[in-house]
């Protein structure tokens, strides 16, 4: 099975921060990575998917890189709203494993 | 508009059984695979598996083969996931979630909360 790993696990920043995010796959997936968003008691929300295209509805400062093993999620001018917990998966082969999740709150 | 609506929560005792579901509606129900995934007390997702309703194609995760059944009732488009017998250890918040054409869960289930506990 492939197994996702994403780093760091939690990070504190600030309103107005760029934030990246990495996750790396134990094998090659193409770009079939995505990219959730969870805030505390709401269901994960799609922000990316195939590594760089960013979802409807998804504001332009959420961006995507990445391909073979190793992802990039940033995040430009951190808003109050983007205190979250992200998670990578990927959809390449089953089982379509999660990262285990980073969390990003306020410095 | 697109949806997936989950049953709502359940109790259970350790050894019970146990059935929950999630509804599709505002899409070709049949012709998108579900998914299913676990998030137990404040930890991460976890990936369960995915049904393809069209033909019950099911594709389980191993931690979670023999432990789960994946089923689809297509006349009301409507998805289930069941446990024989419940452990404490089932105790989760299970989301169902629809993939897109490429692979990204772009619609998600409000989530149902199972609670095991004797």
């Amino acid at each position: 099975d492939i197994q996702m790993t994403q780093f760091p696990s939690s990070l504190s920043a600030s309103v107005g921060d760029r934030v990246i995010i990495t996750c790396r796959a134990s094998q090659s997936i193409n770009t079939y990575l995505n990219w959730y968003q969870q805030k505390p008691g709401q269901a994960p929300k799609l922000l990316i998917y195939t590594a760089s295209s960013l979802q409807r509805g998804v504001p332009s400062r959420f961006s995507g890189s990445g391909s073979g093993t190793d992802f990039t999620l940033t995040i430009n001018s951190l808003q109050p709203e983007d205190f979250a917990t992200y998670y990578c998966q990927q959809s390449y082969k089953d089982p379509r494993a999660f990262g285990q999740g980073t969390k990003v709150d306020i410095k | 508009e697109v949806q997936l609506e989950q049953s709502g929560a359940e109790v259970r005792k350790p050894g019970e059984s146990l059935k929950i579901s999630c509804k599709g509606s505002g899409y070709n129900f049949v012709n998108y695979w579900l998914a299913w995934v676990r998030q137990m007390p404040g930890k991460g997702l976890e990936y369960m598996g995915r049904l393809y309703p069209a033909d019950s194609d099911t594709r389980y995760s191993p931690s979670f083969q023999d432990q789960v059944t994946f089923s689809v009732d297509k006349s009301i488009t409507t998805a289930y996931l069941q446990w024989r017998s419940l452990k404490a250890s089932d105790t989760a918040i299970y989301y169902c979630a629809r993939p897109g054409a490429l692979g990204g869960l772009d619609v998600w289930g409000q989530g149902t909360t199972v609670t095991v506990s004797s």
